[in-house]
């Protein structure tokens, strides 16, 4: 079945240690996305690809990066966590972009930060 | 600033009942709205969706009403069963602009037997 796949599902980081959370899909869609979900709120979009083009949010902290090496995989590179950024990330892929795209979902990964 | 609102948290729905799930919107550039559906230990999934050139979208038991007088939209569940509980993500996007789909924070639906 094709689908995105997140790992790990959970990952527990200390105060400041770099982290990299990993994404890959079997879809072969050209877009790639990042949320953060805290506890109760919606998810908010940190960054998308579209191919290899990076799209990244006027709000997102510069704490967080991203790459996208290839069509499939996706990485979340969090330099220096704190404690707020504890959080659910979500990895989802469409086909396009630009209104009215359906987005597939991988299952997330769960962030603790001590 | 919250562009797409979900105000209640969680709804409880006896089986068989219809379950009616609410979401507000402030943007009048959106033109497309969706809703996803999803389980602990999942992503959300897909469910259904609606243009503004609509106002009312059925799939099976899943049926969206958009309001856009009222920037209004809700999804109905007829009848509601308890594989139906979940969290219900409403989201809305524009066509033009470059608008991100913009997610409302969820209602979570206990379907109870």
């Amino acid at each position: 079945d094709a689908m995105v796949i997140q790992n790990p599902r959970y990952q527990v980081t200390q105060f400041g240690k770099p982290v990299t959370l990993s994404c890959s899909q079997t879809l072969n869609h050209n877009v790639m996305y990042w949320y953060q979900q805290k506890s109760s709120q919606a998810p908010k979009l940190l960054f998308h690809y579209y191919d290899k083009d990076f799209n990244n949010e006027a709000d997102t902290p510069d704490n967080f990066q991203s790459r996208r090496p290839n069509t499939s995989f996706c990485f979340l590179d969090i330099r220096s966590p704190g404690l707020g950024d504890a959080a659910m990330y979500l990895c989802a892929t469409s086909s396009h972009s630009g209104g009215g795209e359906t987005q597939y979902f991988g299952p997330g990964t769960r962030l603790l930060v001590l | 600033d919250q562009q797409v609102k979900q105000n209640s948290p969680s709804l409880s729905v006896q089986e068989g009942r219809i379950s009616i799930l609410n979401c507000d919107y402030t943007n009048s550039m959106f033109d497309y709205f969706l809703w996803y559906k999803k389980y602990p230990a999942e992503g959300p999934t897909f469910l259904i969706s609606i243009s503004s050139i609509k106002d009312k979208n059925e799939d099976g038991r899943f049926t969206v009403f958009l309001n856009k007088s009222a920037k209004h939209l809700s999804l109905h569940i007829v009848p509601s069963q308890p594989g139906d509980s979940a969290v219900y993500f409403c989201a809305a996007s524009a066509s033009t602009g470059g608008f991100k789909t913009i997610f409302g924070a969820g209602t979570r639906l206990f379907v109870k037997a």
